[in-house]
């Protein structure tokens, strides 16, 4: 089993609409947990971060996290064709000193 | 003003030869990594250096060889390349708490091996 999995997809939602991307840790030493953005060609880059149950937004983007189901999700809300990219999930171990990914979800945005 | 930055950002190659990738960061971290993604995107760390002490040496084939000659370069030298090292390489950088901050990625650099 892999310590974080996620659905490769593709997903693809409709312009506007909200996308939802889900992701599952088998490790319960995990601490916190990273979405990452990684447009084609480019480098990942950090979107975010949660550690506590419950959700945090920022912006369009709401992170949820149950650690009883060891479950974390993304929402983005009025997706927009910019959103379109693969989105990697992320756990930190504690006492690891590194993050553990998954294969990430590839998103489609469609106008 | 570029945070983490590697060299170069292109690099083909044919089998046999060495080659080596250079990382540099201007954030003051402390702790730098070496990731290599394969073609379906999968990130797999190799090696994770803290104020340049080996902390990280995952199952890697001792074809590759890291060097950190102090906490903001990070370089990866890899010998008698083969046809399986395509990938891109990142390098990536975090401060003391992982779990707190995450990481700074570099631009990659994309390995082909001919």
């Amino acid at each position: 089993q892999k310590e974080v999995e996620q659905n490769s997809g593709p997903l693809s939602v409709p312009e506007g609409a909200i996308a939802s991307l889900n992701c599952t840790y088998s490790d319960r030493g995990s601490q916190s947990f990273f979405w990452y953005r990684q447009y084609s060609g480019k480098s990942p880059e950090l979107i975010m971060f949660i550690y506590s149950n419950g959700d945090k937004e920022d912006g369009r983007f709401t992170a949820q996290l149950n650690k009883a189901s060891q479950y974390v999700s993304l929402l983005i809300r009025d997706s927009q064709p910019s959103d379109s990219a693969t989105y990697l999930c992320a756990s930190a171990i504690q006492g690891a000193q590194k993050l553990v990914f998954g294969q990430g979800t590839r998103l489609t945005i469609n106008p | 003003d570029t945070a983490v930055s590697q060299t170069p950002k292109y690099l083909v190659t044919q089998m046999g030869n060495d080659k080596s990738i250079k990382c540099e960061q201007n954030l003051g971290h402390d702790t730098m990594y070496w990731y290599k993604q394969d073609s379906k995107k999968f990130l797999k760390i190799m090696f994770s250096y803290n104020n340049k002490e080996l902390i990280i040496n995952e199952t890697v084939p001792n074809r590759f060889s890291p060097k950190s000659p102090d906490k903001a370069h990070l370089n990866l030298h890899i010998n008698s390349l083969e046809l399986g090292d395509s990938a891109v390489y990142f390098c990536a950088s975090s401060p003391r708490s992982v779990s707190l901050y995450g990481y700074t990625f570099g631009s990659g650099t994309r390995l082909t091996v001919v």
